[in-house]
This record gives structure tokens, C-alpha cells and sequence, in this order.
């Protein structure tokens, strides 16, 4: 079975820009979350969305959004890009279960300049 | 904030089983202790969770103390590719993985 992928790996933009960014769950799975890595904050929740529904929401500014298609795929969308936004953004699948154990994508890594 | 204590790094000689500590002292019944790892740059990847029992895996084995309120993370025969940052998480259904700053495992040949 394939595991999550996330597109695109690498990206650059600039202040003030913003992206889009792009996650496709393990087949069957319908619950998604988004997380932020980075060197001084390490590993923060973003969202979660579950049939296209946010069911979870982390501490951050309304810049960061998302959305969840009816095939699960997902979208973050981080708009007024600052320079701190520079990280590596981890999606995460799992089927809704009792245990809804989170599989990882290998993320997008974002740089602002 | 996490949830979880574990020591900052740890080293482990290849071949050798390499036993990774965690205290969560405040776990609630709920609440399942899960361990993840990540190498370098790449996504956490998944290893093994568990409520209550021991459990293993074709990865690990988790070891829970009866009271719950720690747990040790065993890979049996560490290799070079082990190397990483192990991650213990105690989490809840429905609620979001609280990540915290995990141990470092260097493994030396």
C-alpha cells in the first residue's frame, strides 16, 4: 500500500507570498493532520481534518488553513508568508479508529526569503 | 506541552539492544503511550503503541509498567540505521500527538 505523499518536497517563496500545499492520505484513510517542524519549536499540531471537516485545531495565527477534498486529499494554505514560516510541514494520515495510529509523510520543506 | 519525560541522548554499540526510557506519570486510562522515530529531515515514522500489555513488533517490543506510568522502547539489535530521534507520545483517542523533544539515539559500530 503507498504511504502519504506530500508535494511539493522543496519550496522557496518570499515574504508576503503565499503557498499552497498538498497532501494525499494511505488509501482508506479519512482523518488527516497537518504539523510544523522546526529547529527552535520542534514538532506542533497544526489540523486536522476529518471527512472534510476540521476536527482539531493547534495554536496558530488564521494565516495557516486548510481544507480536506471528499477523497481525502488535503491542502494547507499558509497566505502573508513570513520569514519564521520557513519549516518542514509534516502531514500525517489514519483511519478513524480507536487507536488512529498517525503515519507521516516526508513533508514539504518551505524556506521564506 | 508533553506529556512524557525522556532522557535528551542516548548511545547504544551496533548489535547490541538498545532500551529507550520514557516516564509519563500522569497518564489517564485512556490514554495510549505511542513511539515514533525520525531520521534526519524526514517524516516520524511510526514504530509501536500500546494501552496496557507489552507489546511487539517486527520493529521493536514496548514494555509497560503495570502501574502505567513508564515504559521502555526495546529494539532488539540496533543497527547503524537506528540512528535517530525516538519520540514517546501518550495520547488520547481523538486528540492531536504532542510531540516533545524525544531522545537522541546514536548507535556506533
Amino acid at each position: 500500500k503507498a504511504g502519504v505523499t506530500q508535494t511539493p518536497r522543496y519550496l522557496i517563496k518570499t515574504r508576503g507570498q503565499q503557498v499552497t500545499l498538498s497532501c494525499s492520505p494511505i488509501s482508506g484513510h479519512r482523518s488527516v493532520s497537518w504539523y510544523q517542524q522546526t529547529p527552535g519549536q520542534g514538532l506542533q499540531f497544526l489540523f486536522e481534518y476529518f471527512s472534510e471537516t476540521q476536527r482539531n485545531k493547534g495554536n496558530f495565527p488564521g494565516r495557516f488553513s486548510g481544507r480536506q477534498f471528499s477523497n481525502s486529499r488535503s491542502e494547507m494554505n499558509v497566505s502573508t508568508l513570513e520569514l519564521g514560516d520557513s519549516a518542514l510541514y509534516l502531514c500525517a494520515s489514519s483511519l478513524v479508529d480507536a487507536q488512529e495510529t498517525q503515519y507521516f509523510g516526508p513533508g514539504t520543506r518551505l524556506l521564506v526569503l | 506541552d508533553a506529556k512524557t519525560t525522556q532522557p535528551t541522548s542516548m548511545d547504544c554499540a551496533e548489535g547490541r539492544a538498545a532500551n529507550l526510557p520514557c516516564n509519563h506519570s500522569t497518564i489517564s486510562g485512556n490514554e495510549y503511550v505511542y513511539w515514533y522515530r525520525q531520521i534526519h529531515s524526514q517524516g516520524p515514522q511510526y514504530i509501536i503503541h500500546g494501552l496496557k500489555n507489552n507489546e511487539t513488533n517486527e520493529m521493536a517490543s514496548l514494555i509497560i509498567t503495570e502501574d502505567r506510568k513508564s515504559s521502555t522502547l526495546i529494539l532488539p539489535h540496533a543497527t547503524l540505521r537506528d540512528t535517530a530521534v525516538y519520540y514517546c507520545i501518550v495520547r488520547e483517542y481523538g486528540n492531536k500527538l504532542v510531540f516533545g523533544a524525544g531522545t537522541i539515539l546514536r548507535v556506533k559500530s
